[in-house]
């Protein structure tokens, strides 16, 4: 079946820091993939998606790019806000028609001025 | 446009009641998906409806049910409650055209079991 495997957190960044969380995937077929970001108390947010191989998803300053020959898709920002702070769950849905989203445990950031 | 809507925002229940959770999707969505999150842990897919019909369902017991309307909402029943049916419960809906199958998630209804 389908699965998601996502860094644990927590990750705790100063204000501006790089940041990297790492995700892999394993699904047959071309997923598409996904980032979900969840704020304190509230329900998921797409972030970013991307589609086939090579594509890069991004907004808000996070880029992630689908890598078919390594099963990944890293999230990555140049420079992190204390507004960054949140859960991030990396996600993939198989193509097609009526499928479900498979999630990763999540990674909790926390920036710190 | 209105995003998805759940009700109630938050309930508690005791061991073995019932719960009915509610969900409208994004007007023109016409598939709704179901998934539970307990805390601290990703939403794990409980089932899919598609034009009122099941399309896809999750690992959960027979106490999980769910219907679609012809609005397109859709109710989650749980029977017996457990204390472990205490999550987060998020619902998406989805156009399911084609390759589009980006799910649009709702805020969700936190039930606690006591």
């Amino acid at each position: 079946g389908n699965s998601v495997t996502q860094m644990e957190g927590p990750v705790t960044l100063s204000e501006e820091a790089f940041l990297t969380i790492n995700c892999t995937y394993t699904a047959t077929g071309y997923p598409s993939l996904f980032w979900y970001v969840q704020y304190p108390g509230e329900g998921l947010q797409l972030l970013l998606k991307a589609t086939k191989a090579d594509d890069k998803g991004s907004n808000k300053g996070f880029e992630a790019t689908y890598r078919k020959e390594t099963t990944s898709f890293h999230l990555e920002k140049g420079s992190v806000q204390v507004s960054d702070s949140a859960v991030y769950f990396c996600a993939l849905s198989a193509r097609g028609g009526y499928q479900k989203v498979t999630f990763g445990i999540g990674t909790k950031l926390q920036v710190i001025p | 446009d209105a995003g998805v809507t759940q009700s109630p925002t938050h309930l508690i229940k005791t061991r073995g009641q019932h719960v009915t959770l509610r969900c409208s999707p994004i007007s023109g969505h016409k598939s709704v998906s179901w998934y539970q999150q307990v805390l601290g842990q990703g939403p794990q897919f409980i089932f899919q409806y598609y034009e009122k019909e099941e399309r896809g369902r999750g690992n959960f017991p027979d106490r999980f049910s769910a219907r679609q309307f012809p609005n397109y909402s859709s109710e989650l029943n749980v029977n017996a409650l457990l204390l472990g049916d205490s999550a987060l419960y998020l619902c998406a809906s989805s156009l399911v055209r084609g390759d589009n199958n980006e799910q649009f998630f709702g805020p969700g209804t936190r039930l606690t079991v006591l």
